[in-house]
């Protein structure tokens, strides 16, 4: 979706090197979303944020660390990054708006490799 | 707790044919429930979702979907698949009894449509 972007599209990277991911919104969403895909285990939460001062841990949060700059902005860190975060990583919104559970809008996914 | 399970790692259907891409979940009241499909080199793209209401949901591009209470199910259904319906498929699950904000996702369901 072009309105979620995620930079970089494609990162290799070497063990113990500080990494980060970010995210741009332009829907105008309060909540954003940082999950990683590794194959068989389907996408598994970082972190989350429903608004700018409110970030969460998810059910995978060690070793990662945000910052939500802005409403449109949601960065992703490795402080250190290590072999077994080579994964496929996702950047989503929602509006909380109306339902509590409306859709969320995926970005096109960094694949992070970490040699 | 809330999870959900995907049994089938891959579906393997000719075109034409009545397709389902099972879905359980498990949580300790009552579950909101998605499906989102990943098409190749794509993020996510939402399909459907169960709030209340009729069980019967009907989504994008054809798809539809049952909650089954007693069975704690939400299988995903499609009369008549195409070639194009080759994708991933994720089911995901929010028990929004329990005060947790985020959804949990399946691993994944590969769907392959053979023309």
């Amino acid at each position: 979706d072009a309105d979620v972007t995620q930079t970089p599209r494609n990162r290799i990277t070497k063990t113990g090197k500080r990494i980060m991911l970010e995210c741009s919104q332009t829907k105008g969403h309060d909540r954003m979303y940082w999950y990683r895909q590794d194959p068989g285990l389907g996408l598994r939460l970082i972190y989350y944020s429903f608004d700018v001062k409110d970030i969460n841990k998810g059910e995978i949060s060690d070793g990662y660390s945000v910052s939500r700059q802005a409403q449109a902005k949601f960065s992703l860190s490795l402080e250190s990054a290590i072999p077994n975060q080579t994964a496929l990583y996702f950047c989503a919104t929602s509006d909380p708006s109306g339902s509590p559970d409306n859709e969320q809008f995926f970005g096109p996914g960094t694949r992070l490799t970490v040699l | 707790a809330q999870s959900v399970a995907q049994p089938e790692d891959q579906v393997n259907v000719a075109e034409g044919n009545p397709l389902t891409v099972k879905c359980t979940y498990s949580v300790s009241g009552n579950p909101y429930l998605f499906w989102y499909v990943q098409y190749p080199n794509r993020g996510l793209q939402f399909l459907l979702k169960y709030i209340t209401g009729d069980n019967l949901v009907k989504g994008s591009y054809g798809f539809e979907a049952e909650f089954n209470k007693s069975q704690t199910s939400f299988h995903l259904k499609k009369p008549s698949a195409l070639v194009s319906d080759s994708a991933l498929y994720f089911c995901a699950v929010r028990d929004p009894n329990t005060g947790r904000r985020a959804l949990t996702f399946g691993s994944g369901t590969r769907l392959q449509v053979q023309p």
